[in-house]
């Protein structure tokens, strides 16, 4: 079993639509959980970190679920510009650095 | 914002032959850096952590002859990949936290990535 699992997509919504990914991990012990964002050919970068009690930023909910090891990213309102590969992240290590990555769920905005 | 530098962005190599990607903190010091690996279609996956002045720290299955780090300094790490092969082919990307001050200290930083094509 993969220790970060997502669906690998492709998602494909028209704009103005929402949207949500789930993702699980294995390790009851994982201290944060974070969801990047990586565009075509690019580096990942952070779109939101998720806390126990959920947190939104703008357009874009997060939620984790401890007991069920479970994270979730809600986008509303998709845009265009929101295409792209979303990363599920967890750490496992409370002295920061070892963030094991999902593969990713490709969305794809359409006009 | 805290950036990390990574060079190049693009390299093509014949097989056997050995490609140097450089890794730098622009505006902080990084005691560690990290080296991940992405497959098209596939997670990053964590090869080594990088440690200035000492032995870097590789992951389960990742051969350290073949990739080589050096963290000399508080702004520079090094990832040599040694008789690359076609299957070494691969987006190499580097990392650090910036720590300090800035307002993302704890957030994990990354460097645009290096293509490696080996021929």
């Amino acid at each position: 079993r993969k220790e970060v699992e997502q669906d690998p997509g492709p998602f494909n919504v028209p704009e103005g639509a929402t949207v949500a990914f789930n993702c699980t991990y294995s390790n009851s012990a994982s201290q944060s959980f974070f969801w990047y964002r990586q565009d075509c050919r690019k580096e990942p970068k952070l779109l939101m970190s998720v806390y126990s009690s959920g947190n939104e930023d703008g357009r874009f909910t997060a939620q984790l679920n401890r007991a069920s090891q479970y994270i979730s990213l809600l986008i509303r309102d998709s845009k265009l510009s929101d295409s792209a590969t979303y990363l599920c992240v967890v750490n496992t290590d409370n002295q920061g650095g070892k963030l094991i990555f999902g593969q990713g769920t490709e969305l794809s905005v359409k006009p | 914002g805290a950036v990390v530098s990574q060079h190049p962005s693009w390299v093509i190599c014949k097989s056997g032959t050995s490609v140097k990607i450089e890794c730098r903190s622009l505006d902080f010091q990084a005691t560690t850096m990290f080296w991940y690996r992405q497959f098209p279609k596939q997670s990053l996956m964590l090869m080594a952590t990088s440690n200035e002045g000492s032995k870097a720290t590789y992951e389960q299955g990742v051969e350290k002859d073949k990739f080589l780090i050096n963290h000399a300094s508080l702004t520079l790490s090094t990832l040599t990949v040694t008789s690359a092969h076609p299957e070494d082919s691969s987006f190499y990307i580097c990392s650090a936290f910036p720590g300090g001050s800035y307002s993302g200290a704890n957030v994990l930083t990354f460097g645009a990535g290096s293509r490696l094509t080996v021929l």
